[in-house]
C-alpha cells in the first residue's frame, strides 16, 4: 500500500521559517520525482516546485512566487523529501501537498497535506 | 509559463446525464505523440485524485464513465452518466514544462 505523509506544518510569523517533510512508502522513492503543490483554502491548486531523481542530478525547479525563498531536497535513504520555507509571507498560508510524478507524467500519489499558517 | 484555462467555472448536471469540462492550454502540450495533460478530481477535505493522464488514459480503478479526449491545446473531460459521488471540483494540469500549471478548476454539482 502506498503512503505519502506530510508533516511539519503549523503556525509561523511573517518572515519566519518552516520545514515540511514528506515520508513515503509503497513505491520506489529513489526512482520518482517529487513535487510540492499548495492550495489556499477555498482556492485552486498551485504548483510550488519539484526535485528530480539522482539520475537527473536531483534537479530542482520552483514557481516564481517562491523562488529564492523555498528549497526542496530529498534523502533517498529515508524515503523522504523536504520543503524548506524561508521568509514566509501571509500569502504562503495554504495546505501543502507532496506528490509523485508517475511514469505517466501525472501526479498519482498524494499526501493528505500539511497546513501552513503564516500570521502575526 | 503555460496557462491552462478551464470552462465552465461551474456546472450543474442532472443525475445520469453527461457532464463535459473543457481545458485549453496556451501552447501545445504534445510531446513525442503523448499529450502531457492530466485530469484530477478533488472532493472537500481530500487531496486531488488522478483520473486521466496522457489526456485520454484512465488511471487504474477509475470508473469507465470518465473519459478524456483532445490533443495539442484543446482537451475535454467527459462523465458519461453523472453519479452523486461525482460531485467535486475538477482540474486539468500540464506537465509539459515547469512550472507545471493547473486550470482554475470546474465545480460540478447536481441539478
Amino acid at each position: 500500500e502506498v503512503q505519502v505523509v506530510e508533516s511539519g506544518g503549523g503556525l509561523v510569523q511573517p518572515g519566519g521559517s518552516l520545514k515540511l517533510s514528506c515520508a513515503v512508502s509503497g513505491f520506489t522513492f529513489s526512482d520518482s520525482a517529487v513535487h510540492w503543490v499548495r492550495q489556499v483554502s477555498g482556492k485552486g491548486l498551485e504548483w510550488v516546485g519539484r526535485i528530480r531523481t539522482k539520475a537527473s542530478s536531483y534537479a530542482t525547479a520552483y514557481a516564481a512566487s517562491v523562488t529564492g525563498r523555498f528549497t526542496i531536497s530529498r534523502d533517498d535513504s529515508k524515503n523522504t523529501a523536504y520543503l524548506q520555507m524561508n521568509s514566509l509571507k501571509i500569502e504562503d498560508t495554504a495546505v501543502y501537498y507532496c506528490t509523485r510524478l508517475s511514469p505517466g507524467v501525472a501526479f498519482d500519489y498524494w499526501g493528505q497535506g500539511a497546513l501552513v499558517t503564516v500570521s502575526s | 509559463d503555460i496557462v491552462m484555462t478551464q470552462s465552465p467555472a461551474s456546472l450543474a448536471v442532472s443525475l445520469g446525464e453527461r457532464a463535459t469540462i473543457n481545458c485549453k492550454s496556451s501552447q501545445s502540450v504534445l510531446y513525442n505523440s503523448y499529450n502531457k495533460l492530466a485530469w484530477y478530481q478533488q472532493k472537500p477535505g481530500q487531496p486531488p485524485k488522478l483520473l486521466i493522464y496522457w489526456a485520454a488514459t484512465r488511471e487504474s480503478g477509475v470508473p469507465d464513465r470518465f473519459s478524456g479526449s483532445g490533443s495539442g491545446t484543446d482537451f475535454t473531460l467527459t462523465i458519461s452518466s453523472l453519479q452523486a459521488e461525482d460531485v467535486a471540483v475538477y482540474y486539468c494540469q500540464q506537465s509539459y514544462s515547469v512550472p507545471c500549471t493547473f486550470g482554475q478548476g470546474t465545480r460540478l454539482e447536481i441539478k
